[in-house]
């Protein structure tokens, strides 16, 4: 079936890049997304990328994508305090009824 | 332009109450979702709509129930509250496969 996974902690330095890694099963994959959690606050996505597409930049934001080894990454750049947060991956699967799969999240925290 | 909007913001039950979650979408998407979100255990999926007049299970529906009341709303019951229902819920509205989120109820049973 389908599955994704996430490591559940990372630790960076204030200015240090954060790089963030995903993997999923499934290789009929559509879009894949990352979703970002503040603390007390509701999910926001941060930015996606479609399956036929290797990477994606965005400001600070690199997603790479592996489709061959099924691999998904976010890198930040100038990791700043602000970006503390959980970081979701998310994977939508052909044929899923547009169902999207989710990462049990990233806690990222950043020290100055 | 409010997105999704869930109330309440926080609730606490006792064992066996029911109560109903509300949620409210200003997009006019026509999927919208129901998720618990509990310590290392990521997005459980409760009930999904996929269109007005439509809903289906997820992977944890037991103890809930849903109505797709309107295109707009999409509201979540807990018939007799338990303490294994202490979580967090968010509310999604889907366009396409991006999800548009609630800011979440908290909701513990004692």
């Amino acid at each position: 079936g389908e599955d994704v996974e996430q490591s559940l902690f990372l630790s960076v330095r204030e200015g240090d890049s954060s790089v963030i890694n995903c993997t999923y099963t499934d290789s009929s994959s559509t879009y894949l997304y990352w979703y970002k959690q503040e603390p007390g606050a509701g999910l926001q996505l941060l930015t996606y990328i479609f399956s036929n597409m290797d990477m994606k930049q965005d400001q600070r934001l690199t997603v790479l994508l592996n489709k061959k080894d099924k691999h998904l990454s976010l890198r930040i750049a100038d990791t700043q305090t602000g970006d503390s947060a959980i970081y979701f991956c998310a994977v939508s699967f052909a044929g899923n009824n547009r169902k999207l799969i989710w990462g049990l999240g990233t806690s990222l925290a950043v020290n100055p | 332009n409010a997105g999704v909007t869930q109330t309440p913001k926080f609730q606490v039950l006792k064992t066996g109450q029911s109560m109903t979650l509300q949620c409210a979408q200003d997009m006019n998407h026509n999927s919208m979702y129901w998720y618990r979100q509990d310590p290392g255990m990521g997005l459980r999926l409760i009930y999904y709509s996929a269109s007005e007049g439509t809903t289906d299970k997820g992977e944890v529906p037991n103890g809930y129930n849903v109505s797709r009341l309107n295109k707009r709303e999409f509201s979540l019951r807990l018939e007799s509250a338990a303490p294994s229902q202490t979580s967090v819920y968010f509310c999604a509205a889907i366009r396409d496969t991006e999800a548009f989120f609630g800011q979440g109820t908290r909701l513990t049973v004692v």
